[in-house]
């Protein structure tokens, strides 16, 4: 299976710190992408990093992307309180049109 | 500019009944996506529409599960004589491209309860 796998599968920082989040994915990829999940809600897109892209950035959001590894990593920054949500590694099937989710890492910033 | 808008948002049947889920695509976008979400668990995909084709429906189940993107007018995932199992979050995600390489946009879900 192409599904990416997050770790850790839950992490509780406090406000001010910085939040790390690791995913695993098995097979070749073109890119890979980080969505954010709020209680259950619609899906909002974070970043898409290209596979000859080693690291990005976007505001307060740092991804980084090691093929050789076949593994990438969220940083999100001075973390706030409304960065409590679920964050979902997600790679292309190698076989049709489907993105593939893991089972997300829910994240929980306390004031 | 209004994202992708799903109606209901909460739906319950009972068992047998049919569940019809709308999806109204950002403006503009010609790519619709049906995902299945269940409770603690990642999307899985089921279907991937261009107006009036189903270009890839790998995910869907075989029986009772039909969708479409009609020419005029929203998406629509219809789920026949319903059981307990559908119960989920189905959410619809539209992109201007095809999304494996391009931000796709996702609704708030339609939350199916089978009783």
């Amino acid at each position: 299976s192409q599904q990416g796998e997050e770790d850790p599968q839950a992490l509780s920082i406090q406000e001010g710190e910085n939040a790390t989040m690791n995913c695993s994915y098995k097979t070749s990829i073109n890119n890979l992408q980080w969505y954010r999940q709020n209680s259950g809600r619609g899906l909002v897109h974070l970043i898409l990093i290209r596979s000859n892209e080693r690291e990005k950035h976007s505001g307060r959001l740092r991804v980084t992307l090691d093929t050789s590894k076949k593994s990438s990593s969220l940083l999100i920054t001075a973390s706030r309180a409304a960065d409590t949500a679920s964050y979902f590694c997600v790679t292309g099937s190698n076989s049709g049109y489907a993105l593939n989710f893991g089972k997300g890492t829910s994240l929980l910033v306390t004031p | 500019n209004a994202g992708v808008m799903q109606n209901p948002r909460h739906l319950v049947r009972r068992r047998g009944q049919e569940a019809r889920l709308r999806c109204s695509p950002v403006k503009g976008h010609s790519h619709v996506y049906w995902y299945r979400q269940l409770p603690e668990e990642g999307l899985k995909f089921m279907v991937y529409l261009q107006k009036e084709n189903i270009i890839d429906e790998s995910g869907m189940p075989k029986e009772r599960f039909s969708a479409e993107f009609p020419k005029e007018g929203p998406s629509i995932l219809r789920i026949q004589q319903v059981v307990r199992g559908d119960s989920a979050a189905y959410f619809c995600a539209s992109s201007l491209f095809e999304h494996q390489n391009t931000e796709a946009f996702f609704g708030q879900g339609t939350r199916l309860t089978v009783v």
